[in-house]
């Protein structure tokens, strides 16, 4: 397997764009989270699915973040409009099996640059 | 509330051991993980240990765990240059949740 692919790696944007991040997780994996890494405030879990259902999104910033999983291949994290303070690298990671019991496997991040 | 700990940086000789710390305030938590972050990529989990457990060894990694003083460490023994990279400490409660990282610079 090729592991948690995310796209793009890397994001510039302006202010005010919309910015739409997208990952697909490793085949047979039915949890699928969202992080966020800044320099202050770490890793941040944002929100996560299971079996593409929203479980729990008490992570999202504010309403600017949505994030959406149509089918168990592919969710997407949109900032809508984009502000300089979301400027972060995006992580994706998978897992299977028992909530955060098992291993979560991370995708490579989008890095996201918002001027 | 939950809050993870640890230092910022890290710098040790090649062949030296490095210890890396990590204090969580949540006594609930049942499993606590260290994770390795390499430059431009995503988190690898390294090794974890369950709350019940004092230490864990793994080749050259060493987890002991002080629930009392809610206390982390991993020593990393004969460090290497490809042992460079951000370490991460996480504690699950009824999530995960990850400190800060320790960015680990081995020098020769």
């Amino acid at each position: 397997d090729a592991g948690v692919i995310q796209s793009p790696r890397h994001e510039v944007t302006e202010m005010g764009q919309e910015v739409t991040l997208r990952c697909k997780p490793i085949s047979g994996h039915d949890y699928l989270f969202w992080y966020r890494q800044t320099m202050m405030r770490g890793l941040e879990l944002l929100i996560y699915f299971n079996n593409n259902v929203p479980i729990d999104d008490s992570g999202m910033p504010e309403d600017r973040f949505s994030a959406k999983m149509p089918n168990a291949s592919f969710s997407t994290l949109k900032i809508q409009p984009s502000e300089p303070r979301d400027s972060a690298v995006y992580f994706c990671a998978s897992s299977r099996g028992r909530l955060f019991d098992n291993e979560q496997f991370f995708g490579p991040g989008t890095r996201l640059t918002v001027l | 509330g939950e809050d993870v700990e640890q230092s910022l940086f890290l710098s040790v000789r090649e062949g030296d051991s490095s210890v890396i710390n990590c204090t969580y305030t949540d006594s609930s938590s049942t499993y606590l993980y260290w994770y390795k972050q390499e430059p431009g990529a995503g988190l690898q989990l390294l090794t974890y240990i369950f709350s019940n457990m004092d230490m864990k060894q793994d080749q050259r990694l060493t987890v002991l765990l002080n629930k009392k003083d809610k206390h982390l460490s991993l020593r990393i023994a004969d460090t290497q240059t490809g042992d460079s990279a951000i370490y991460f400490c996480a504690e699950l409660t009824d999530k995960l949740i990850f400190g800060t990282g320790t960015r680990l610079q081995v020098f020769p």
